[in-house]
């Protein structure tokens, strides 16, 4: 059984378009994670969340938003696609507060392309 | 802001040659994790150090923190192909991970 599974694994669409990034993990994590990671292959926090909380990275744009049907899931809405939204995304997930320290489990990522 | 730095940024080395990837910061930090990304995957995670001056072994990987967590270390022995990779050190408690060390192991 997959951990933390992302779709779709590749995504091209013109700018302008809107689109999401579904993941589910099967772990019983409370907290789950949005990263983006550039060509340079930075990993860079997007949003943190878990039933009581979502921090944002006060750098992502707006266009961004995050949808958390139930703790299992949290989805990644992207609004008016920009070029420099392509990117490769991971969504992760861990234990909440001192348990994040043990690290995550990340899903295989999602590589977006805008054209 | 904290900061994870890496070094080296790249690494090319022979099958057999040892290596040591470090990562460095000006903070403290309560744990340190490290992962590798193979191409088209997330990151896996390797092992956390959590107490200052800890080592811990995987096989032929070294892990250690440094004495006032604010650094740590992989020491791989005797690269394999399969070591071939990219190295994160990251502090998730914190949300952030370091810049990364592209490993490549040539047979």
């Amino acid at each position: 059984d997959t951990a933390v599974s992302q779709t779709p694994k590749y995504l091209v669409t013109q700018m302008g378009n809107d689109k999401s990034i579904k993941c589910e993990q099967n772990l019983g994590h409370d907290t789950m994670y949005w990263y983006k990671q550039d060509s340079k292959k930075f990993l860079k926090i997007m949003f943190s969340y878990n039933n009581k909380e979502l921090i944002i990275n006060e750098t992502v744009p707006n266009r961004f938003s995050p949808k958390s049907p139930d703790k299992a899931h949290l989805n990644l809405h992207i609004n008016s696609l920009e070029l420099g939204d392509s990117a490769v995304y991971f969504c992760a997930s861990s234990y909440p507060g001192t348990g994040a320290s043990y690290g995550y489990t990340f899903g295989s990522g999602t590589r977006l392309t805008v054209v | 802001t904290q900061l994870l730095e890496q070094s080296p940024q790249f690494l090319s080395i022979q099958e057999g040659e040892n290596l040591t990837v470090y990562c460095n910061s000006s903070s403290v930090f309560s744990s340190l994790q490290w992962y590798r990304q193979e191409p088209g995957e997330g990151p896996v995670l390797l092992v956390t150090v959590v107490t200052g001056g800890e080592v811990k072994k995987l096989k032929r990987l070294t892990f250690q923190f440094g004495d006032a967590r604010k650094d740590s270390s992989l020491h791989i022995t005797a690269a394999q192909p399969g070591d071939t990779g990219l190295y994160l050190c990251g502090a998730t408690n914190k949300l952030i991970f370091g810049t990364g060390t592209l490993l490549a192991v040539q047979p």
